[in-house]
């Protein structure tokens, strides 16, 4: 069975850098094809991708965060760790983990986490 | 940037035909997969590569695509299909992945 489960604080100050860790068992982020994503979603708000990283350690950033964003990963632990810069109130959001399998051309989140809240706010 | 557009909301009425669609640009050479969102809960993936059905997802979920626009088709409604529904592809040419604005989808 996949599971992912996000964790991390409920509340940051702004400016301040936000941590979140997706801890995941059922699977191994060694596979080839193998990848794990962050996304958000504002209260009431659509779905925004922020970040993947892949088996092989590539790593990829939404266009409009990149600069404020890194993901890494310890595939040893089975977690991969986001760190989001400079945080602002309209970053309070659901932050979830979700793993992705490549297949081809195929990029789809098969697994979500529960997802964690993070309000920015001081 | 790429973008994903999908109608607001879209109402059915139960064991009714529902459509929801989501047009981008070349979305016709990319893949677009489907996620519900039911309120309180993580999206569930329920289409992917335009047309498959992950294990486990009803028979009543369809995708198809024509061009650049992907729909993704519910036969039979029920209320417990009420929810918000997203789009998504891979933009290759940035290696982005794209979500629309979602759609709700209203059963009465």
């Amino acid at each position: 069975q996949v599971t992912l489960r996000e964790s991390g604080p409920a509340l940051v100050k702004p400016t301040q850098t936000l941590t979140l860790t997706c801890i995941f068992s059922g699977f191994s982020l060694s596979t080839s094809g193998m990848c794990v994503g962050w996304i958000r979603q504002p209260p009431g708000k659509a779905l925004e991708w922020l970040a993947l990283i892949d088996w092989d350690d590539d790593k990829y950033y939404s266009t409009s965060l990149k600069t404020r964003l890194t993901i890494s990963k310890d595939t040893s632990k089975n977690q991969v760790v986001l760190t989001m810069t400079d945080m602002d109130p309209v970053d309070t959001a659901t932050y979830y983990c979700a793993r992705m399998r490549i297949v081809g051309a195929t990029r789809a989140f098969d697994i979500w986490g529960q997802g964690t809240m993070v309000a920015v706010s001081s | 940037s790429y973008e994903l557009t999908q109608p607001p909301s879209v109402s059915v009425s139960p064991g009714q035909t529902a459509s929801i669609t989501c047009s981008g640009d070349k979305l016709g050479n990319k893949y677009a997969c489907w996620y519900q969102q039911k309120p309180g809960q993580s999206p569930v993936l329920v289409i992917y590569q335009d047309t498959k059905r992950p294990s486990g997802i009803p028979e009543r979920f369809s995708g198809s695509k024509s061009g650049n626009t992907a729909t993704l088709t519910i036969s039979g409604t029920q209320s417990m299909d009420e929810a918000d529904y997203y789009c998504q592809a891979w933009d290759s040419s940035t290696a982005d992945v794209v979500f629309g604005g979602g759609t709700k989808l209203t059963v009465l």
